[in-house]
């Protein structure tokens, strides 16, 4: 079975600084990972996602994540924050059985400080 | 190209009611999945369809159901409802099985209150 942790249930970081959110996964098969960001009273957007090739993917909105096997990591980065960055952020993993569903991390909420 | 709609946006009910909510995918996408979105279990999955066969259940009580119509169409009952069961419920849809199906994209959801 997979599982996610996102380390850190709220960041707060100032407009213009660095954006990091942290998650780790856990599964027994080369995982497909995903980052979704979801701004109050709306869906899940999908930021950028990790199948298979690259390991350093780019999302929307200046996002990017790297997948480090050796570490079971994916975390989320952003150069610069803005402040339309807030937002609940999720990291999510599956695998390419065909038949098993998203598995999400609780979420990290970011604030952006001006 | 429209993306996935959910009705209705807000629901109130009363404990022991039942609801009824509904899913529109993305034109072209024949696989719908539910999630429950609460603020002390997270997200988590209700269940899968796909042909009108639900591929997929998450741990979730027999009072949560759902169904799928030959145009994809998607929906999912809850019956005698809970206090408990307020809560986002959110729906997704993706292309199908070995057709990434693991890219799911989401609707705005239905928040539902149980009183």
């Amino acid at each position: 079975a997979q599982s996610v942790t996102q380390l850190g249930s709220h960041v707060s970081v100032s407009e213009g600084a660095l954006v990091l959110l942290r998650c780790n996964y856990s599964s027994s098969v080369p995982p497909y990972l995903f980052w979704y960001v979801q701004y109050p009273n709306q869906g899940l957007q999908l930021l950028l996602k990790y199948t298979t090739g690259a390991t350093l993917v780019k999302g929307i909105n200046g996002f990017e994540a790297e997948f480090k096997k050796s570490e079971t990591s994916f975390h989320l980065t952003k150069p610069s924050a803005h402040m339309s960055d807030a937002a609940e952020y999720f990291c999510a993993v599956s695998v390419y059985s065909g038949n098993t569903p998203l598995v999400f991390g609780k979420g990290t909420r970011l604030s952006v400080i001006a | 190209k429209a993306g996935v709609t959910q009705t209705p946006r807000y629901l109130i009910k009363t404990r022991g009611q039942q609801v009824t909510l509904s899913c529109s995918p993305i034109s072209g996408h024949r696989s719908v999945s539910w999630y429950q979105q609460t603020p002390g279990q997270g997200l988590q999955f209700l269940f899968e369809y796909f042909s009108e066969t639900q591929r997929n259940k998450g741990n979730f009580p027999g009072r949560f159901s759902g169904r799928q119509f030959s145009n994809s169409r998607s929906e999912m009952n809850v019956s005698t409802l809970e206090l408990g069961d307020s809560a986002l419920y959110l729906c997704a849809s993706s292309l199908g099985p070995g057709q990434g199906a693991h890219e799911q994209y989401f609707g705005p959801g239905t928040r539902l209150t149980v009183t």
